[in-house]
């Protein structure tokens, strides 16, 4: 079945970007996302791309997608304390279910 | 984006009680509402899948007559665990989506206790 690979564990200082990287199996995949999870909370979505686009650009998030690798990844500038949680990444298939990575703890050193 | 609100946050039951879980869609209409479960540190996992009216459709080794989904209206799903176990603690996240099926807003989650 289809599979969503992420590193579980990145720390970066305050300021500094942040990539958070994702990797996919399902060639037809259609859209992909980012979702953000903080501490006993729900779900955030952050943002969704595409598969016809290779970047989507939000205030301080960038989402680069390599179709041809099936790479996703999420770049938050200015990283700052309050971006610290749980990153998912996600794909879906037409109207298919989302398919979730394990996802990524983002910590940010003051 | 849209809200989708659940009830209770949390709650603690006994065991062999059963509990009831609320899915809101605040500001849209949800033709498809998702059900998830998670436990600590690991990813959400599916449990089923429902449209407005319809049977739920459930992921293979969810049971059915456990995990009992009614999406009876089109802002509002329930999820009613019954006869719960201590096993069955987790937190239960509820999703939406609407007109614009590949936006799939999530609920802030319902973490069950089952002493």
């Amino acid at each position: 079945g289809e599979d969503v690979e992420q590193s579980l564990f990145l720390s970066v200082r305050e300021g500094d970007s942040s990539v958070i990287n994702c990797t996919y199996t399902d060639s037809s995949s259609t859209y992909l996302y980012w979702y953000k999870q903080e501490p006993g909370a729900g779900l955030q979505l952050l943002t969704y791309i595409f598969s016809n686009m290779d970047m989507k650009q939000d205030q301080r998030l960038t989402v680069l997608l390599n179709k041809k690798d099936k790479h996703l990844s999420l770049r938050i500038a200015d990283t700052q304390t309050g971006d610290s949680a749980i990153y998912f990444c996600a794909e879906r298939t037409g109207n298919t279910p989302l398919v979730f990575g394990k996802g990524t703890r983002l910590s940010v050193i003051a | 984006g849209a809200v989708v609100s659940q009830h209770p946050s949390w709650v603690i039951c006994k065991s062999g009680t059963s509990v009831k879980i609320e899915c809101r869609s605040l500001d849209f209409q949800a033709t498809t509402m998702f059900w998830y479960r998670q436990f600590p540190k690991q990813s959400l996992m599916l449990m089923a899948t429902s449209n407005e009216g319809s049977k739920a459709t459930y992921e293979q080794g969810v049971e059915k007559d456990k995990f009992l989904i009614n999406h009876a209206s089109l802002t509002l799903s329930t999820l009613t665990v019954t006869s719960a176990h201590p096993e069955d603690s987790s937190f239960y996240i509820c999703s939406a989506s609407g007109d614009t099926p590949y936006e799939q807003y999530f609920g802030p989650g319902t973490r069950l206790t089952v002493t």
